[in-house]
């Protein structure tokens, strides 16, 4: 089992949608929770974090996270064909917080 | 941009050479930390420098290794390449070296070895 799954897609969804980017993990020791956009040939870019259970917002992003289930999310409101992209999600220990395990991460493509 | 920049962006190589990668981390930052990503993956931990000493590794074989500078700079090198090294190696950089840190990435080095 892998440490952290993600979907691979490609995921589409229609310009002005909500995309719905999901994740699991497998270590109940994950402490941190990270979600990295990358563009095609480019590095990864920090869009969100979220430490506690429960919904955090910022702008048009919003994460959820459920350590019950193991599970974090990222949803992307009014999508734009900009947000096309793979989405990385990421977790951080707490028995070996100087890594970050990656998924491999959902390919998202908005349609005009 | 994330002030995190690393060079060379891109770099070809034969099996059997060496290489140094070097990343200069954000003002403030004292941690940083190397990644390997095959295309079509994830990135994959290789280690971390924090305050001059490492802080941890990943799986990767002694043949990679690192430094970082008293500014905080950074070096990767990796001794006897192979063709399965081709990929992008990405710095990433933080505050510190806690778990509710964020890391912030340099745009990458491309190594391609042939």
């Amino acid at each position: 089992q892998k440490e952290v799954e993600q979907n691979s897609g490609p995921l589409s969804v229609p310009e002005g949608a909500i995309a719905s980017l999901n994740c699991t993990y497998s270590d109940r020791g994950s402490q941190s929770f990270f979600w990295y956009r990358q563009y095609s040939g480019k590095s990864p870019e920090l869009i969100m974090f979220i430490y506690s259970n429960g919904d955090k917002e910022d702008g048009r992003f919003t994460a959820q996270l459920n350590k019950a289930s193991q599970y974090v999310s990222l949803l992307i409101r009014d999508s734009q064909p900009s947000d096309s992209a793979t989405y990385l999600c990421a977790v951080k220990l707490y028995s070996s917080a100087s890594k970050i395990i990656f998924g491999s991460g959902t390919r998202l493509s908005i349609r005009p | 941009e994330t002030g995190v920049t690393q060079s060379p962006t891109h770099l070809i190589k034969t099996r059997g050479q060496q290489v140094t990668l070097r990343c200069s981390s954000q003002s403030g930052h004292n941690t940083v930390s190397w990644y390997q990503q095959a295309l079509g993956q994830g990135p994959q931990f290789i280690f971390q420098y924090y305050r001059e000493e490492e802080n941890g590794r990943g799986n990767f074989p002694p043949r990679f290794s690192g430094l970082q500078f008293p500014n905080y700079s950074s070096e990767l090198n990796v001794n006897a390449l192979e063709l399965d090294d081709s990929a992008l190696y990405l710095c990433a950089s933080s505050l510190d070296r806690g778990v509710n840190t964020e890391a912030f990435f340099g745009q990458g080095t491309r190594l391609t070895v042939v």
